[in-house]
């Protein structure tokens, strides 16, 4: 079964950082598109960042460009999202979640069970 | 960037009924469009790509429709396991998108 499985989520003061990952395991990795998407307490999906099967384009929500950073490990089929300058409203539960086909534009077939981001002093 | 307007933001209907729920993009996404599904504590489902497109495995009783501006999702006879938060996203450019969402209550 293609799985995602992500991790390193926690609490964290406000301007710190925290490095997430994602797993993939049971699909050709490095054809697909890779996405965060994330939900705040009681509130709905948000896009956070794309990155390309080749990890040569990514695209970012202006809420946390210059502060996140999106990569992938092509050899360790293994997403990451490196999160600094953490603030309040960035608290939420976070997804990696594959593309449904090329590209983006076929949504998101896959997704991880999320990991909880919380940002408190 | 493009909004994404869902409506109604809840709806309560009974197992049975037929629910529709629509989309409005704030301009033409051609059938760049997805919906999925979300259950409380879990990650949302891809239920229609493409507008209209039924994703392998998710039940016929789902459909899509639409292409430009306008879209709907509907379900024909509402089943218990449908009782949820329902989210349309526009898959056309980025930012990416999504709707604030549908809850799916039983009335």
């Amino acid at each position: 079964e293609v799985q995602l499985l992500e991790s390193g989520g926690g609490l964290v003061q406000p301007g710190g950082s925290l490095r997430l990952s994602c797993a993939a395991s049971r699909f050709t990795f490095t054809s697909y598109a890779m996405s965060w998407v994330r939900q705040a307490p009681g509130k709905g999906l948000e896009w956070v960042s794309t990155i390309s099967g080749s990890g040569g384009r990514t695209d970012y929500a202006e809420s946390v460009k210059g502060r996140f950073t999106i990569s992938r490990d092509n050899s360790k089929n293994t997403l990451y999202l490196q999160m600094n300058s953490l603030r309040a409203e960035d608290m939420a539960v976070y997804y990696c979640a594959k593309a449904a086909g090329s590209g983006t534009y076929h949504g998101m077939d896959v997704w991880g069970q999320g990991t909880s981001v919380t940002v408190s002093s | 960037d493009i909004q994404m307007t869902q409506s109604p933001s809840s709806v309560s209907a009974s197992v049975g009924d037929r629910v529709t729920i629509t989309c409005r993009a704030s301009q033409d996404i051609s059938f760049y469009l997805a919906w999925y599904q979300q259950k409380p504590g879990k990650a949302p489902n891809l239920l229609i790509y493409v507008a209209s497109s039924l994703q392998s495995g998710v039940p016929s009783r789902f459909s899509g429709s639409g292409s430009g501006t306008d879209f709907t999702l509907t379900i024909s006879s509402l089943q218990p396991e449908d009782f949820a938060t329902y989210y349309c996203q526009q898959a056309n450019s980025f930012p990416l998108t999504f709707g604030g969402g549908t809850k799916v209550e039983i009335k």
